[in-house]
């Protein structure tokens, strides 16, 4: 069983609607990211969160806005989504950002635009 | 460019068979290099994790090596199961940046019975 938790694990949404991907870890870890995945493609980095700042957005349209509330969570809101938004979204965290370290992967939230 | 390539890009075997699956890499200056296994629908799991002075670490029936040399880094699969059937992503961390990972493209592999 993964270590990271992400809900929902299906999301189908309509381009207006207004939803948010949930992420947790109980690890104790500092530094928590969420990746998008297109089929047989490997993850693509959007957002790094380190003690609950964002440090890093790589270039990512506002239609998706994250959130730390705290050490342990970590939310992506979603709003006016596009049809090529349609992926696999993937929270991960480790201990730190410091480079090297592990990072342990959530299942995913499968989420389809309509 | 940091980058991460693997070959091949898919392979079908019969269970209980061997296999081996590579990964070259460009990213420097190097920190690790890990495995992950990836079931379609799931998240990344790693298998193992080598550094630089590293050349091979088994997990079970997997064995990673790696030659910091050449760049070069392979998955040893032994007696595969169907369980195996999966994509093995083999992913590169550089020094500097932060932990930003370098991702290859994957190896989807199938086993047979």
């Amino acid at each position: 069983d993964t270590e990271v938790t992400q809900t929902p694990k299906h999301l189908v949404m309509g381009m207006t609607n207004k939803k948010s991907l949930k992420c947790e870890q109980h690890m104790g870890h500092r530094a928590m990211y969420w990746y998008k995945q297109k089929a047989k493609k490997p993850p693509e980095l959007m957002f790094v969160y380190s003690y609950e700042k964002l440090s890093i957005n790589e270039s990512v349209p506002s239609r998706f806005s994250p959130e730390c509330p705290n050490s342990s969570l970590l939310n992506l809101h979603l709003h006016a989504l596009q049809p090529e938004d349609s992926a696999l979204y993937l929270c991960a965290s480790s201990q730190t950002e410091g480079a090297g370290q592990p990072q342990h992967f959530g299942d995913g939230t499968r989420l389809s635009i309509l | 460019k940091n980058q991460v390539e693997q070959s091949p890009q898919s392979l079908i075997i019969l269970e209980g068979k061997n296999c081996t699956l590579q990964c070259n890499y460009t990213v420097s200056p190097f920190s690790n290099l890990r495995w992950y296994k990836q079931d379609t629908g799931r998240g990344p799991v790693s298998l193992t994790i080598m550094t630089f002075s590293e050349n091979t670490k088994s997990n079970g029936r997997y064995t990673a090596t790696l030659d910091a040399d050449t760049k070069q880094s392979s998955l040893h699969i032994t007696a595969s199961q169907l369980s195996d059937s999966a994509s093995y992503i083999c992913v590169v961390s550089a020094q500097r940046g932060g932990n930003k990972l370098v991702f290859g493209a994957g190896t989807i592999l199938r086993v047979k019975s």
